[in-house]
């Protein structure tokens, strides 16, 4: 098994550009979380999906959009990327133990600079 | 107020130390998560607990529940324990989402 694959590792983009992030798990995992990591702040969740077809905002979604339109795959989307976007992206997974999400499995990470 | 609260921020230890990671947090929770972040960037989960204390290999870690407080501690550390230790919180209240520490960041010296 592959586990949680992200497709860029890097990228760098120039401001008012687009891009769309992908987030593949091969876990068969229902909940897909999509978080963020600066330099001196702990990770901060972005968007969630609870399900195929679902969304939900998380912490900081502004500038960011989300679709899960098949179950293992979770897309991040920055319509017009800005310089505070510039960041580390984590792609999460995680599987259902009675009613709560349980632990979660992390991808490589993608860092993207925004000039 | 940051709800999870990590200490020390930075820890440097000898090889073959006895290190311990404080967590203290203030929400509700229904579950205590430890994970490793390496160098490369890379982040797996250590462990998740609820209650009491789980080991794993040369991995021990402690819940208080009454103290909303946690403990990561390695025994005989080694320069490849050398990450950054997060702390997260399943919020009893939401979806299950975690929220996280800053981390503290572990460097063993041999």
């Amino acid at each position: 098994n592959a586990g949680v694959t992200q497709t860029p590792k890097f990228r760098v983009l120039k401001t008012g550009q687009s891009m769309t992030l992908l987030c593949a798990q091969d876990m068969n995992h229902e909940y897909m979380y999509w978080y963020r990591q600066d330099p001196g702040m702990g990770l901060r969740l972005i968007h969630y999906s609870v399900g195929e077809g679902t969304t939900a905002k998380g912490e900081v979604p502004d500038g960011y959009n989300v679709s899960r339109l098949k179950k293992q795959n979770f897309l991040l989307g920055l319509e017009s990327a800005a310089p505070s976007q510039t960041s580390v992206y984590f792609c999460a997974s995680s599987y259902y133990k009675g009613a709560m999400p349980y632990e979660q499995y992390f991808g490589p990470g993608t860092r993207l600079t925004v000039t | 107020k940051n709800e999870v609260e990590q200490s020390p921020q930075n820890l440097t230890a000898q090889e073959g130390e006895f290190i311990t990671i404080n967590c203290s947090y203030s929400v509700g929770i229904s579950a205590l998560h430890w994970l490793q972040q390496h160098p490369g960037g890379g982040i797996v989960s250590l462990f998740m607990l609820s209650s009491g204390k789980k080991k794993h290999g040369r991995l021990i870690a402690t819940i208080n529940i009454q103290e909303k407080h946690s403990s990561l501690h390695i025994t005989a550390s080694h320069p490849r324990d050398s990450a950054v230790y997060i702390c997260a919180v399943t919020d009893g209240g939401s979806q299950g989402n975690l929220i996280f520490g800053k981390g503290t960041k572990l460097s063993v010296k041999p």
